[in-house]
């Protein structure tokens, strides 16, 4: 089946700094969904992306389809404490099982003051 | 209430006993889909439901494991026999339903449901 390969798996940053993350895929997708989970908490989706080239920002959040629609990026900008969290990866083929995410085994996000 | 709930919030069994997890979609959304989550893992897909019908049961790790949605809402997860295995957290996600030209909906994710099987 289709495998997600997301990294890195964990970073340790310093308030205010940036943060970059990818997502790779062994096969296409056509949509991808960044989400991020807290802890004791489901997902919470962050940002989607529909179309390959796509790049999309929500705030300090930007987000981008890779042209192969086979990766994807996620960046923080300016990091702040509440940025702590798990930040997955998703891919969906929508014209063929709708709604089924395929997710990428997370991002451990941590902050210091 | 406004956002997916689910039941019980943590669960401990023995191996070999049989465990029902519920979930409440948010009302109006017929879209609902199972994933389950182990420690330090991204989500593994499990089942989706549009209303009472289950297109992709593709997920489901084994027979021991089944669901079914009622009256297009509530939906109950149940695993027979546990194992040692099946410990994790199983998440439930509702949506709107359906496609809207080539854009998938936004899924809403409850909080979860700790299963520990010891």
């Amino acid at each position: 089946g289709q495998q997600l390969n997301q990294s890195p798996q964990s970073m340790f940053i310093q308030e205010g700094e940036d943060v970059s993350m990818n997502c790779t895929s062994s096969s296409i997708f056509n949509t991808w969904l960044w989400y991020k989970q807290d802890p004791g908490e489901g997902p919470v989706l962050l940002i989607a992306l529909y179309k390959a080239g796509e790049l999309t920002s929500n705030g300090r959040l930007t987000a981008q389809f890779g042209i192969t629609r086979k990766d994807s990026f996620l960046n923080i900008s300016a990091s702040i404490p509440s940025d702590v969290g798990i930040y997955f990866c998703a891919g969906q083929l929508v014209d063929t099982n709708a709604g089924k995410s395929t997710f990428g085994d997370g991002t451990t996000l941590t902050v210091k003051p | 209430g406004a956002g997916v709930s689910q039941s019980p919030s943590n669960k401990v069994t023995e191996k070999g006993k049989d465990v029902e997890l519920r979930c409440d979609p948010i009302s109006g959304h017929t879209a609902l889909y199972w994933y389950r989550q182990s420690l330090g893992q991204g989500l593994e897909f499990l089942i989706y439901f549009q209303g009472n019908s289950a297109p992709d049961k593709s997920g489901l790790p084994s027979d021991r494991f089944s669901a079914e949605r009622t009256g297009g809402s509530v939906s109950t997860l149940t695993i027979q026999r546990t194992q040692q295995e099946d410990s994790a957290v199983y998440l439930c996600a509702s949506s709107l339903g359906g496609l809207w030209g080539n854009h998938q909906e936004t899924q809403y994710f409850g909080p979860g449901t700790r299963l520990l099987v010891l």
